[in-house]
């Protein structure tokens, strides 16, 4: 258990709606992340978060968008939702910037748009 | 970018040794990680290497040398629980940390 935790665990909904994803990080990490990964793709970085600011940003969309509130959870909020948009979205944490520390990933959670 | 490569799959066999390679084009990053990830899994940390050289952990290890843009992973004493996808991944400045595609091994017995 990494000590992250993402609600919830599958979301099956149509196209065109919107859809809210959370995560808690490990006690004691300040940076999350969230990752997004299909079958093709691999693992795609769509957003950082430390202690509260956005610190880097990945390939993520303008339909999609982020932030971490000030007990440091996250959440991920997709909108317009295509059937492309089916996927593992998984959060990660660390304890830092992530410069040299790891990441601890979530269970993720598993998107099906219909 | 970064453009991570990775072997898209590798077969071994149990108890047997198998490295897999990870090269990559960047002009420079902080340090190069190791992840495995089974199948609907989260991905979790293998190992790392800041510095050129080989990090031994148990029966995995991981090499770095940034002069040729290389690193590789080394399992030993291969398990079929080892069967999995091997992600490589790098961390420059100013974003996250980016995977490669990851590689699949097959362990068989």
């Amino acid at each position: 258990d990494s000590g992250v935790t993402q609600t919830p665990k599958h979301l099956i909904t149509a196209t065109g709606q919107r859809v809210t994803l959370r995560c808690s990080p490990r006690s004691g990490d300040l940076s999350v992340y969230w990752y997004q990964q299909s079958l093709d793709q691999g693992l795609q970085f769509l957003i950082q978060y430390y202690n509260g600011e956005e610190r880097a940003k990945g390939n993520i969309l303008e339909r999609f968008s982020a932030q971490q509130f000030p007990d440091l959870h996250s959440e991920l909020n997709l909108s317009s939702l295509e059937l492309g948009d089916s996927a593992l979205y998984f959060c990660a944490s660390s304890v830092d910037q992530g410069k040299n520390s790891p990441l601890h990933f979530g269970n993720g959670t598993r998107l099906t748009v219909t | 970018g970064q453009n991570i490569d990775q072997p898209t799959e590798m077969t071994a066999t149990e108890g047997a040794i198998v490295q897999i390679n990870c090269t990559y084009q960047t002009s420079g990053f902080n340090g190069l990680f190791w992840y495995q990830q089974h199948a609907g899994e989260a991905p979790t940390f293998l190992s790392y290497n800041v510095l050129d050289g080989l990090e031994e952990k148990g029966r995995f290890s991981s090499f770095l040398s940034r002069s040729k843009g290389y690193s590789y992973l080394l399992l030993k004493e291969l398990q079929m629980k080892d069967s999995a996808s091997y992600l490589c991944a790098l961390n420059q400045a100013g974003t996250a940390l980016i995977f490669g595609k990851g590689t699949t091994l097959s362990v068989s017995s």
